[in-house]
């Protein structure tokens, strides 16, 4: 079955400290690896697809990487307008363009 | 390029009743899904509709159903609604085809059961 676990639940950051999201996957066939961000009340934002292993993708602050098995959300300098949730969701090989989400990792940075 | 537009944002219902939602694609996209996010959860997928047919499903009850139009516009219903039932639904449109896909979401629909 299709599973996707995120870590941390929940992140606390100074403005300025950097740290990773973690992304652990299961997938029958990966078509592709998402990263959204949702902020309260609102749908998800696209940010980042990535396709394979080893590949990275930036934008702005923020850095995806993917092996395998899992796949990382750097954020460098973070701003408090960085906070929101980071969801994950991969799409497998099938005739749907179905997500499988995780729980989401709900940053918090503070100035 | 107009993205995906949801109505109504917010709606109470109570315990048995019936809902409608609804949902405007983006434009260019002809593929719509539907998805429940509860309190603290990530989004769970509901079904998808590709040329006005139902053509994948999640572990949803048949009371959930829906209804995609011919300018790719969609609908949900939900059924008999339960406690349970109240979350964020989302709709998400994206271009369909092979290859990986992004769904574009809208800012989706509260739905409150009393």
């Amino acid at each position: 079955e299709d599973q996707v676990t995120q870590s941390p639940e929940a992140l606390r950051l100074q403005e300025g400290e950097s740290s990773s999201l973690n992304c652990s996957y299961t997938v029958s066939g990966l078509r592709g690896l998402f990263w959204y961000r949702q902020d309260p009340g609102k749908g998800p934002e696209f940010l980042f697809t990535l396709y394979s292993a080893g590949e990275e993708k930036e934008k702005e602050r923020l850095k995806a990487t993917l092996t395998k098995k899992e796949s990382f959300l750097h954020i460098t300098a973070p701003k408090p307008e960085d906070s929101a949730t980071y969801l994950c969701a991969v799409q497998g090989h099938n005739n749907t363009d179905k997500l499988i989400f995780g729980t989401g990792t709900r940053l918090q940075v503070f100035p | 390029e107009t993205g995906v537009t949801q109505s109504p944002t917010h709606l109470i219902k109570t315990r048995g009743q019936q809902v409608t939602l609804r949902c405007s694609s983006q434009s260019g996209h002809n593929t719509v899904s539907w998805y429940q996010q509860a309190l603290g959860q990530g989004p769970q997928f509901i079904f998808q509709y590709y040329r006005e047919e139902e053509n994948g499903r999640g572990n949803f009850p048949p009371r959930f159903s829906g209804l995609q139009f011919p300018n790719y516009s969609s609908e949900l219903n939900v059924n008999a609604l339960e406690l349970d039932d109240s979350a964020l639904y989302l709709c998400a449109s994206s271009r369909g085809g092979s290859g990986a896909n992004v769904l574009t979401f809208g800012a989706g629909s509260r739905l409150t059961v009393l």
